[in-house]
């Protein structure tokens, strides 16, 4: 089970915008639409902040939004924050042979 | 608002038996699937598998062999075991809720787990 492919690191300045990519194959990123993105401070818990590859949960401002085309999956953070720098991971659903969940590696936002 | 809480060793010695359990706060175990994933040091997320009140599991393939979920539902309780650690095991581990079209929504604190005599 391989991990999704995230870019290590990505950066933007206050109030610019920037997108996180998340590769995967037509097994899971492209076979379905359970795609998740958390965000993770140091030394916290992941945060869920978009689910079913661009939905938000209650609370989660709408900077933040994802999309999907083919087997790529996209975070795209607008508005950007101090507050914003930290790792972001994807996550989806994959039928490697049950109902199986996969990460990416994760990618470290820097605001500079 | 759900919250979740691990519990566990913090310590355990290579070839023996990790076991933590999770406590679920301000819901009912009956709503969600529950999952275990773990976050080696520097490193990124593993999803280990989920568990369902009635019982039922699915497990990463990687650590099937190895991984032995339970819930008591009169607790409001989830627990983990992975057997004959290694220091590859060494990790944060978290509890956290899921539902299929909704992600990983809540998340205890994680518990880290050291493999080591």
């Amino acid at each position: 089970q391989s991990a999704l492919t995230q870019p290590r690191s990505v950066s933007g300045s206050p109030g610019q915008s920037v997108t996180i990519s998340c590769t995967g194959t037509s097994s899971d990123v492209g076979g379905y639409n359970y795609v998740s993105w958390y965000r993770q401070h140091p030394g916290k818990a992941p945060k869920l902040i978009i689910y079913d590859v661009n939905k938000r949960p209650s609370g989660v401002p709408d900077r933040f939004s994802g999309s999907k085309s083919g087997n790529t999956a996209s975070l795209t953070i607008s508005g950007l924050q101090a507050e914003d720098e930290a790792d972001y991971y994807c996550c989806s659903y994959t039928r490697a042979s049950t109902w199986d969940w996969v990460f990416g590696g994760g990618t470290k936002l820097t605001v500079l | 608002q759900v919250q979740l809480q691990e519990s566990g060793p913090g310590l355990v010695k290579p070839s023996e038996t990790l076991s933590l359990t999770c406590t679920v706060s301000g819901g009912s175990i009956s709503d969600y699937y529950w999952s275990w994933i773990r976050q080696s040091p520097g490193r990124g997320l593993e999803w280990i598998g989920y568990i369902y009140y009635s019982g039922s599991t699915n497990y990463n393939p990687s650590l099937k062999s190895r991984v032995t979920m339970s819930v008591d539902t009169s607790k409001n309780q989830f627990s983990l075991k992975l057997s004959s650690v290694t220091a590859a095991d060494t990790a944060m581990y978290y509890c956290a809720s899921f539902r299929f079209s909704e992600g990983f929504e809540y998340w205890g604190q994680g518990s880290l787990v050291t493999v080591s005599s």
